[in-house]
Parts: structure tokens; C-alpha cells; sequence
């Protein structure tokens, strides 16, 4: 099984549609969790951080279940512009203090005019 | 925000050629540093762990001989890719995250990213 999984899509939906996105994890350990954003060639940048309380942001709400290992991200409105990979990051401790991101293989959104 | 410089953006070269590249934090001291490679529509593949002032700690099936990383300073890590051939080929992208107040769960910020090609 993969450490951190998600559906690899594509979604393609249309503008101001609302799209969610599913990621499920193995370590019940892990420490932390995030949403990365990552264009075509391009580096990831940080969406959000995933909180237990869960946590929005704008038009992007994310959560997280512990319990299921499971974290999601909802995007409302959906622009041209959030058309890109999402990648799903689990923070694990491996020991010491030394963290380690674990990366899932992301989900492709394409927005459609 | 925190700041993640990597140089070079583009490196084009023969086989056997050595390769060096450079990962800065412009803002903020990381008293670890994080190697990466992405091969085409994958994910992000952790190569190794660089530790300020002592020996990087490499993943599993990563050569520590092919990949050498130095961090000798709070604010400098570099990965030389020894020999490289056309197998090297690929997106390599550091990560790093600000060490003031342990670090912790602090997310980590990414440079832009080095594509590798040989020739």
C-alpha cells in the first residue's frame, strides 16, 4: 500500500463548479499534513496547511480524520486559474527530530471555460 | 514569506559531465535541507536529507557516491551529481524549512526546481 494516496483524475469541471479531492494515508503517526499546489514544470507551492479542526481558506477548505487517515480538500468557484496538480504531503517523524515529507502523486484538475 | 533559491533553473550537458546545484534559504536559517527528484507526471521522490554540518542521510536505493550533498552553512546545501548520464535526466527540486523554534511540523518551501538533461 502507498503511504499517501489519491485519485490521480484528471477532474475536469467547469468554471464555479466545486471540487473536492480525497487523500488517504498509512502511518497513523504522522505529524502533519498539507495541500501542495504544483503547475507543469513547475515546483510545489504550499495551498494550505491541514488542521484536525479543520481550516478555510478563501475558496479552499480543508480537513482532516484522523481516525480514517483521510484528508481532503474542497475548492468552491472554481477558476482557469486552480487548473493544476494537487499534491496531498504527509509530514512524518522517522526518529529524532528529522521530519520527513511523504508526497502523494497529486490529482490533476483541469477548469474548463 | 520564506524564500527557497535554486540555481541553476536549466542544465543541459554531456554524459560523464558533473553536475552542482545550489539550494539557498534567502530568509531564514534550515538546519536541514530536503533533495528531491520528480520524473514525469510522478511524484515528488525524496533522494536524501542534508544536515547542516554533518553527513546527508540518503534514501534507499539513492548512491551517496553519485549524489554527493554538502550543507555547510544555516543557509547553503548543494547536491553534485557525480558522472551523470542520461538516466540522471530529470526535475530536481530542494525543499527547506525555517529551524528557528525547532522547526517542528513547519511546512516546508520549495525551490524552483533544477531540470536536468544529458545528452
Amino acid at each position: 500500500r502507498k503511504e499517501v494516496e489519491q485519485d490521480p483524475g484528471p477532474f475536469n469541471v467547469p468554471e464555479g463548479a466545486t471540487v473536492a479531492f480525497n487523500c488517504t494515508y498509512s502511518n497513523s503517526a504522522s505529524q502533519s499534513f498539507f495541500w501542495y499546489r504544483q503547475d507543469c514544470r513547475k515546483e510545489p507551492k504550499l495551498l494550505m496547511s491541514v488542521y484536525s479542526s479543520g481550516n478555510e481558506d478563501g475558496r479552499f477548505t480543508a480537513q482532516l480524520n484522523r481516525a480514517s487517515q483521510y484528508i481532503s480538500l474542497l475548492i468552491r468557484d472554481s477558476k482557469l486559474s486552480d487548473s493544476a496538480t494537487y499534491l496531498c504531503v504527509v509530514n512524518d517523524r522517522y526518529g529524532g527530530a528529522t521530519n520527513k515529507l511523504i508526497f502523494g502523486t497529486g490529482t490533476l484538475l483541469a477548469v474548463q471555460p | 514569506g520564506a524564500v527557497v533559491s535554486q540555481h541553476p533553473s536549466r542544465v543541459i550537458c554531456k554524459s560523464g559531465t558533473s553536475v552542482k546545484i545550489e539550494c539557498r534559504s534567502l530568509d531564514f536559517q534550515a538546519t536541514t535541507m530536503f533533495w528531491y527528484r520528480q520524473f514525469p507526471k510522478k511524484s515528488l521522490m525524496l533522494m536524501a536529507t542534508s544536515n547542516e554540518g554533518s553527513k546527508a542521510t540518503y534514501e534507499q536505493g539513492v548512491e551517496k557516491d553519485k549524489f554527493l550533498i554538502n550543507h555547510a552553512s544555516l543557509t547553503l546545501s548543494t547536491l553534485t551529481v557525480t558522472s551523470a548520464h542520461p538516466e540522471d535526466s530529470s526535475f530536481y527540486i530542494c525543499s527547506a524549512r525555517d529551524s528557528t523554534g525547532g522547526g517542528g511540523n513547519q511546512p516546508q518551501h520549495f525551490g524552483d526546481g533544477t531540470r536536468l538533461s544529458i545528452l
